[in-house]
Parts: C-alpha cells; structure tokens; sequence
C-alpha cells in the first residue's frame, strides 16, 4: 500500500509553546488528509478533514485557533498545537487519501507530552 | 446521532479459537467498510475493505468480513486465531457523501498460547 509518514513519533514541549506535526504522503498525492487524536485505550476520533488548497474542516468541539491545520501541497499536511497544555498531551495521527481513491492510508502517529 | 459501534471491548481467546468480532453502523445510503488492526507499538494497518459486490471480503493473514446491509453490520471473523493476532481492531465507516473515515471503539483482543 501507499506511504505516509508522520514526523516527530515523539515531541515533549512545555506547557504554552507550539508543536508542528507533519503528514507527508510519499508515493502518491493526497488531495484529502484526515487528523486524529487518540486517548489511551480508546478509539480515534476525528479532529479535521483538509483538502488540498482549502481550509480544513473541523470537528464539532475541536477549537480551530488551538489546532492550526495546513495542506498547502498534495504531499503536505502539518498539524500545530498552538499554546500547549498538558491537556493536549495525546497520540495524534493523520491519513491521507488520493483522488478517486477510498482508501486512507496511515501515519505512524505521534505522541505528545505536554509537561 | 450516526455512529459506528464496536460490541466487544476486550476479548481473550487461547489460540486456535474462532474469532468474530462485532460491528454495526448507522449511516444509511451506500457506504464503504474497513477494518483496521493496530499491533502493539504500531501504526494502523488495513486488514481489509468493502465498497460493493461479494459482501463475504477476505483480508490479510486470514481475516474475513461479511457486510449484511439489512443488519447495518460488517463482522470481522478468523477461524483460528494466532498469538500474533494480539493487537486492536477498529471497524470504520466511510460515511456516505463525505470525506469522512469514523471509527468504532476498537476490541483488544489478546491471545493466549
């Protein structure tokens, strides 16, 4: 199947920086990438849906000003924690799907600690 | 509200054991069924999919799955589980006229040898 990698796997920060995660689709071109976040034993839960090009589509209860989403190219997505609480601590993960493709692949994820 | 549901939350089977594992939806219209497995320490993967046609999809490493559109249901099923089959298993719904990927609970399903 189809690559997509996520960058860092891991980021500790202090409480009030910003973090940047990167989604980046490495054989193929992702019109539609898809952010999540999941809770310890629990399930994934979408956070935004982004199309290339295009603002992202935000989740019901998901603040758009704390979780700052880019797809400038088809290749590229970047999630940023703004103002980081420890409350934000979580393992988030991106996916990307290409045109007429219904299939969504999957990045590796990355664990946040928030200290 | 729409929702895709996951039964079973934790299962443990000893090896050689048949598995099958629940999941209902409630979107209605045409929509497209994954399975996902997440092993320990591991990114998910996809087990297998339905979009039409054959309802009964087979996967990887053994796994089935039947879409029964009158139940709203698209079961995962092994018939002799492995050890290595330890991990956690999504269902997820492709809803109809929207990008969107939603998934269930998850089951942790753990085999003993």
């Amino acid at each position: 199947g189809a690559v997509v990698s996520q960058h860092p796997s891991r980021v500790i920060c202090k409480s009030g920086t910003s973090v940047k995660i990167e989604c980046r689709s490495l054989d193929f071109q992702a019109t539609t990438m898809f952010w999540y976040r999941q809770f310890p034993k629990q399930s994934l839960m979408l956070m935004a849906t982004s199309n290339e090009g295009s603002k992202a589509t935000y989740e019901q209860g998901v603040e758009k000003d704390k979780f700052l989403i880019n797809h400038a190219s088809l290749t590229l997505s970047t999630l940023t924690v703004t103002s980081a609480h420890p409350e934000d601590s979580s393992f988030y993960i991106c996916s990307a799907r290409g045109t007429g493709n219904t299939e969504a692949f999957f990045g590796q994820g990355t664990r946040l600690t928030v200290v | 509200a729409q929702s895709v549901s996951q039964h079973n939350h934790h299962v443990i089977l000893s090896e050689a054991a048949s598995l099958e594992l629940g999941c209902n939806y409630s979107y209605g219209g045409t929509v497209n069924l994954f399975w996902y497995v997440q092993y320990p320490g591991q990114h998910l993967q996809l087990l297998l999919k339905y979009f039409s046609g054959d309802p009964l999809v087979k996967g990887i490493k053994g796994f089935e799955a039947e879409f029964i559109k009158s139940k709203f249901s698209f079961n995962l099923r092994k018939p002799s589980v492995q050890w290595s089959d330890t991990a956690e298993y999504f269902c997820a719904v492709n809803a109809p006229n929207t990008d969107k990927l939603i998934f269930g609970t998850g089951t942790r399903l753990q085999v003993f040898p």
